[in-house]
């Protein structure tokens, strides 16, 4: 299996601040990266997908980039809204895997 | 737009068999533009991915999982299932489905599961 490392765990931050979340593949995945983002109690909600491609909805101040085996989450502006858990998937190999999470807290 | 909602027992015996179904709405399964995924999450852990099917019944499993797990679907009811055989308290978690399509959306709400005697 792929195993996908993800960095910090947790981030203190407050609102207006850039968060960069990175993400480390064991292998090389191409541009079969996910992003997501889960709040307490609710599903995941897909942010990028393709590594770097906006899903429909999703704020710009997302972004996403990285190929191969790394790869960044970066949120240009913290908004309230965002604070919550942040985790990446790799579709390239099976079984798809996901990072352990990155949450992001209020500082 | 497109819904997708879990269904099933939220409390299973051990080593009895865990049976979730799925109902897709907003659109039609038998398109076969997608597959069809199931996930879990325990309480407080992670994501971790079960496995998926395509509308002409192909399926693509976790190897972990691969000997417990079986995925259908029923393109007559826009649903798809999961079947977990021989579950243990390890299999206790939230089990949510979700549309594959290079990245998982949208998903289920979400249904717990609790594997106790």
């Amino acid at each position: 299996d792929i195993q996908m490392t993800q960095s910090p765990s947790s981030v203190s931050a407050s609102v207006g601040d850039r968060v960069t979340i990175t993400c480390r593949a064991s292998q090389g995945v191409s541009s079969w990266l996910a992003w997501y983002q889960q709040k307490p109690g609710k599903a995941p909600k897909l942010l990028i997908y393709a590594a770097s491609s906006l899903q429909t909805g999703v704020p710009s101040r997302f972004s996403g980039s990285g190929s191969g085996t790394d790869f960044s989450l970066t949120i240009s502006s913290l908004q309230p809204e965002d604070f919550a858990t942040y985790y990446c998937q790799q579709a390239n190999s099976f079984p798809w895997t996901f990072g352990q999470g990155t949450k992001v807290e209020i500082k | 737009q497109v819904q997708l909602q879990e269904s099933g027992p939220g409390l299973v015996k051990p080593s009895q068999t865990l049976s979730l179904t799925c109902t897709v709405s907003g659109v039609s399964i038998s398109s076969g533009s997608y597959y069809w995924s199931w996930i879990r999450q325990p309480a407080g852990k992670g994501l971790e991915w079960i496995g998926r099917v395509y509308s002409n019944g192909n399926t693509n499993y976790n190897p972990s999982l691969k000997s417990r797990v079986t995925i259908s679907v029923d393109t007559s009811k826009n649903q798809f299932s999961l079947k977990l055989s021989s579950v243990t308290a390890a299999d206790t978690a939230v089990y949510y489905c979700a549309r594959d399509q290079g990245g998982a959306d949208p998903w289920g709400q979400g249904t717990l599961v609790t594997v106790s005697s």
